[in-house]
């Protein structure tokens, strides 16, 4: 079954606003961590939150964990529309902490 | 400091053919993972190397796909016999330590593989 869901599959935006996703997860995990994927390309890493923290910055990234609510956020500030892309979330499980559990993505638009 | 490599990008093959994807992990990464990505959906992990030693093939389907890490040389994601379904982008990962105990594990831009 699936770790890692995101919400919602799908975000349009205007340039210059924020863009919040986010993720839930069934299982008890080591970390979490953001990537983003331009279409046909790799994944970028853009943030990785140990089970230990509730909240990272980097940059116009904000993301939480809730560990006793299994979720997650990330929040992009200031929109551009080079953030047109999509975003998944990466659980790992405490029992096979290598393999990377991915949900199906929220795909955000952000409109010029 | 070159990002994990793969190669090639973009690979298209019969049905029945053999499709051979490689994969450099990043320098000083000993650790490495394939993913499989189908159209719309997130990445399914598939199988986890080091040097030599094939970790866990859990995600692997059982007939048809290999995997290695020699010594020497890059991982090989291997499918033969190609259907129709095997057509998606293959992502290559590496890692320092055991990813992700807190090491962040980093991908390659992928291999499309079409099967037509």
């Amino acid at each position: 079954s699936q770790q890692g869901e995101e919400d919602p599959q799908a975000l349009s935006i205007q340039e210059g606003e924020n863009a919040t996703m986010n993720c839930s997860y069934k299982t008890s995990i080591n970390n979490l961590q953001w990537y983003r994927q331009n279409s046909g390309r790799g994944l970028v890493h853009l943030i990785l939150i140990r089970s230990n923290e509730r909240e990272k910055h980097s940059g116009r990234l904000r993301v939480t964990l809730d560990t006793s609510k299994k979720s997650s956020s990330l929040l992009i500030t200031a929109s551009r529309a080079a953030d047109t892309a999509s975003y998944f979330c990466a659980t790992d499980r405490m029992d096979s902490s290598y393999k990377l559990i991915f949900g199906s993505g929220t795909r955000l638009l952000v409109r010029p | 400091n070159a990002g994990v490599m793969q190669n090639p990008r973009h690979l298209v093959r019969r049905r029945g053919q053999e499709a051979r994807l490689r994969c450099s992990p990043m320098k000083g990464h000993s650790h490495v993972y394939w993913y499989r990505q189908l159209p719309e959906e997130g990445l399914k992990f598939m199988v986890y190397l080091q040097k030599e030693n094939i970790i866990d093939e859990s995600g692997m389907p059982k007939e048809r796909f290999s995997a290695e890490f020699p010594k020497e040389g890059p991982s090989i994601l291997r499918i033969q016999q190609v259907v129709r379904g095997d057509s998606a982008a293959y992502f290559c990962a590496s890692s320092t330590g055991q990813g992700a105990r807190g090491n962040t594990i980093y991908f390659g831009e992928g291999s499309w593989l079409t099967v037509v």
